[in-house]
């Protein structure tokens, strides 16, 4: 299973864009990209799933550069709402291994 | 559709004490799952099943143990409870591993205390 690394914690302001980068090297030819949120006290949502270029969503955006090494999640204006845990999963989808969660990103979106 | 149950939402074990958290969905799904999150932590994998009668392990497998006898269900058991199994549990089920199929929907979880 490819490695994924993004930062630890972010800060923005509501109305701003985020835009979290998760970095994914060894990225193979099968792996798909996966995002998941997650709000305190719950269990972890999917939010997106792209293989390359751009993919977008009533939710997220989620861009992936030719080389596939790494994918930003762009949240677009954030509220106070988005508030959560964000993790980049990356996998294949043949056979029946199942994604890792990481530690994921701690975004705090401040008034 | 409930979605992905589970039971009981919170509990305190003694130390060596056992206990089952149960797990079950309502979606068809093949693929069953269970993590754990300890505070300020990421999941880790503890079992998974991709059909009723297999089970696999994942990457804290010790301390437990799982059993897939039907689609639905997919329990969790705690034989010797220890304080490092202090954790929120979370179960999880997908259609399948392979393509959209694989988008994991989990339950609200159970914070588990040992003392």
């Amino acid at each position: 299973l490819a490695k994924t690394t993004q930062p630890i914690s972010m800060d923005s302001y509501e109305g701003q864009e985020v835009n979290i980068t998760c970095s994914h090297n060894n990225i193979a030819t099968n792996d798909y990209i996966t995002w998941y949120q997650q709000f305190p006290s719950q269990g972890p949502r999917f939010i997106i799933q792209g293989y390359k270029t751009k993919v977008t969503n009533e939710v997220a955006s989620l861009f992936i550069p030719a080389d596939r090494k790494s994918s930003t999640l762009s949240l677009p204006r954030v509220s106070l709402s988005d508030t959560a845990v964000y993790y980049c999963l990356v996998g294949s989808h043949s056979g029946n291994t199942p994604l890792v969660f990481g530690k994921g990103t701690r975004l705090s979106v401040i008034a | 559709n409930a979605g992905v149950t589970q039971t009981p939402k919170f509990r305190i074990l003694k130390i060596g004490q056992s206990m089952t958290l149960q797990c079950t969905q309502d979606m068809n799904h093949n693929y069953m799952y269970w993590y754990r999150q300890d505070p300020g932590m990421g999941l880790k994998l503890i079992y998974y099943s991709v059909g009723a009668g297999i089970t696999d392990k994942g990457e804290v497998p010790n301390g437990y143990n799982v059993s897939r006898s039907t689609t639905e269900d997919f329990p969790l058991r705690l034989e010797l409870a220890a304080p490092s199994q202090t954790s929120v549990y979370f179960c999880a089920s997908s259609y399948s591993g392979q393509g959209r199929d694989n988008e994991q929907f989990f339950g609200p979880g159970t914070r588990l205390t040992v003392l």
